[in-house]
Parts: C-alpha cells; sequence; structure tokens
C-alpha cells in the first residue's frame, strides 16, 4: 500500500512568514512529486513539480525532495492571506502515472 | 469555457436512486480519472481511463461503475446510492509524455445522498 503523509495542521502562520509544508512516503521508487493547492470549495490546482533531489523554486514557492529520507516539503516565502488553503502532496511511482496523494495540511495565513 | 467540465455541479438525491456524473474536456488529453474527497480524507481515486477502450478500477471502485463514451467524456454512475457515497467528485485529465503525471482537475460535483 503506497502512503502519503502529511500533517492535517492547520498550520498557522503570520503575513510574511516562511509557511513549511512536508510530506513522507512510503514508496521508495517514487519518481514524480507534486503539490496542488486547493481553496475551500474548489478544485485542486498543481504549483509546484520536482523528480530530482534537492530544491527547485518558482517565485516565492521552494519544493525540497530527500529521495534517501522519503521526504518532501513545500516553502512558501512572504506568505500572504491569499495563500490560505489547503496544500495536496501527491507520488506517482515510477511508471504508473497514477499520483497518490495525501490528506493535505491546512495553511493559515494570517494578518 | 473551462478545459474541464463537470455535470451536475450540485445534487442531492435519495438512497437507491441512479445517479450519472458526466464529465467533459477540451484539453485533447487521453487520460481521465474520477476520484472522491470527504474531509479529512484527502483524493482517493475510483476509476481511470488511459484511453477510449480502457478502464481500469482504483482504490475505491466498489459501488461505482464508469463509461468512457469518447476520448473527451468520461462519466461515473453509482448504481444505487448509499448515504456513505456522499462527497465531492472530481473528474481529472492528464496527457502523455512529459505532462503524464500532471492533473487537471474539473470544478467537482458535490453528491448528497439522503
Amino acid at each position: 500500500q503506497k502512503e502519503v503523509e502529511q500533517n492535517s495542521g492547520p498550520l498557522s502562520v503570520p503575513e510574511g512568514a516562511i509557511a513549511s509544508l512536508n510530506c513522507t512516503y512510503s514508496d521508495r521508487v517514487s519518481q514524480s512529486f507534486f503539490w496542488y493547492r486547493q481553496y475551500s470549495g474548489k478544485s485542486p490546482e498543481l504549483i509546484m513539480s520536482i523528480y530530482s533531489n534537492g530544491d527547485k523554486e518558482d517565485g516565492r514557492f521552494t519544493a525540497q525532495l530527500n529521495k534517501a529520507s522519503q521526504y518532501v516539503s513545500l516553502l512558501i516565502r512572504d506568505s500572504q492571506p491569499s495563500d490560505s488553503a489547503t496544500y495536496l502532496c501527491a507520488v506517482e511511482s515510477g511508471g504508473s502515472y497514477i499520483p497518490t496523494f495525501g490528506r493535505g495540511t491546512s495553511l493559515i495565513v494570517h494578518p | 469555457d473551462a478545459d474541464v467540465t463537470q455535470t451536475p455541479r450540485n445534487r442531492i438525491t435519495k438512497t437507491g436512486k441512479r445517479i450519472m456524473l458526466e464529465c467533459s474536456q477540451t484539453k485533447g488529453h487521453d487520460r481521465m480519472y474520477w476520484y472522491r474527497q470527504d474531509p479529512g480524507l484527502g483524493l482517493r481515486l475510483i476509476y481511470y481511463s488511459f484511453d477510449v477502450k480502457d478502464i481500469n478500477k482504483g482504490e475505491i471502485s466498489d459501488g461505482y461503475s464508469v463509461s468512457r463514451q469518447a476520448q473527451a467524456k468520461f462519466s461515473l454512475s453509482l448504481e444505487s446510492a448509499i448515504p456513505n457515497q456522499t462527497a465531492l467528485y472530481f473528474c481529472a485529465t492528464s496527457g502523455t509524455g512529459a505532462g503524464a503525471n500532471v492533473l487537471t482537475f474539473g470544478a467537482g460535483s458535490r453528491l448528497t445522498v439522503l
């Protein structure tokens, strides 16, 4: 059973701070890793993908992957109230093209 | 217009009724998926299809069936709805090649079974 674990939160951070969201996964052969953002009542949308160890930056977002530790994280710099949402981690094992989703972490950015 | 369109967006029905949720897409993607989302449980895969002649069960397919009528259309049926099928249902699509595992979601269909 492939498992993707996230702390459900809520994670509460002040505006302007760095929000750190974490995800661990059980399948060692996982190849592709994704972060989706889901606003309340809306559908998930992709914000970051990462495929190799290390950091990947896109604007205020940085995804970090450590395959040896089976750990992927998302950092949001200069957090804004508009970042308040649930963040879903998804992991895809090589060749399946079927991502397994974590339960999501609720992020609240307060002014 | 949305790339992935789900109908209906909201539906209230009674136990034992047959329900169909429809999904159509204009992205030209071959791969389509149905997910269910419950509070605190994340997204769980019900069925997926990699092309018109391909249908596969996901982790929670019991009580559901699907039909892939065309590349662009993928419908989910509940033959006899029960209250624990009350949930938010998402259709998603993905392409092939480099974008094969990036999902584009529809707006969701909220189903309530009384």
